[in-house]
């Protein structure tokens, strides 16, 4: 089976532009969660979804925002990057919301100059 | 609102020495503990949870209620040990899984 598979690996963007991140579940896993991860702040999270639908949100600005698809596939979107937005992103899927085993993607690196 | 503490960024012990890493968490119902690990350059995957009561890698962690804690031990710490650990808490339902900032635990041979 699968594991979880996130793409791009790496990005290098500029401030002030957007970006999406792609990220494909386990197979028959319907939940998908996404996670920032940096050296100061650990993981944070960023936002779940379940069937095409948000779950749950964390604390993070409206420029963060993301899309689930029928198959599950889910994309996040950052628009007007900073330069703090710089961090590993992390999917992780399962196959429910709260659903106690998460399984992680190798992340997408975003560094912004 | 849900929260996990972990207090050290850091823990550095000799090959051989015992590990405890810290996690307390604030939650007022019953939750699901669990302890996840990032080796250098592998994926963050889940490591023990408190439910299995399991020793996994020398590891074990026991929930505390009283204390709202769960720490990490293992008795004799091995170089292959060293990693980020996250501590996770669940409260069920179509509630996130909360992590904490992390440890880095550092074995020095």
């Amino acid at each position: 089976k699968a594991g979880v598979t996130q793409t791009p690996r790496y990005l290098i963007k500029t401030r002030g532009q957007q970006v999406t991140l792609s990220c494909s579940p386990i197979s028959g896993h319907r939940s998908v969660s996404w996670y920032q991860q940096t050296p100061g702040q650990g993981l944070q999270f960023l936002f779940e979804y379940f069937s095409e639908t948000q779950r749950n949100k964390g604390n993070f600005p409206g420029r963060f925002s993301g899309r689930q698809f029928s198959n599950s596939r889910s994309e996040m979107n950052v628009s007007t990057l900073e330069l703090g937005d710089s961090a590993l992103y992390l999917c992780a899927s399962s196959l429910a919301p709260g659903d106690e085993k998460l399984f992680f993607g190798s992340g997408t690196q975003l560094s912004v100059l | 609102a849900q929260r996990v503490t972990q207090p050290e960024k850091l823990l550095s012990v000799f090959k051989g020495a015992p590990v405890e890493l810290k996690c307390n968490y604030s939650y007022s119902g019953s939750p699901e503990l669990f302890w996840y690990v990032q080796y250098s350059r592998q994926r963050l995957q889940l490591l023990l949870r408190h439910i299995s009561r399991e020793s996994i890698k020398g590891f074990t962690a026991d929930l505390n209620k009283g204390e709202t804690s769960f720490h990490l031990k293992k008795p004799f710490a091995q170089e292959e040990d060293s990693a980020m650990y996250y501590c996770a808490l669940n409260s069920g339902g179509y509630q996130k899984v909360t992590f904490g900032t992390g440890t880095k635990l550092q074995v020095i041979p």
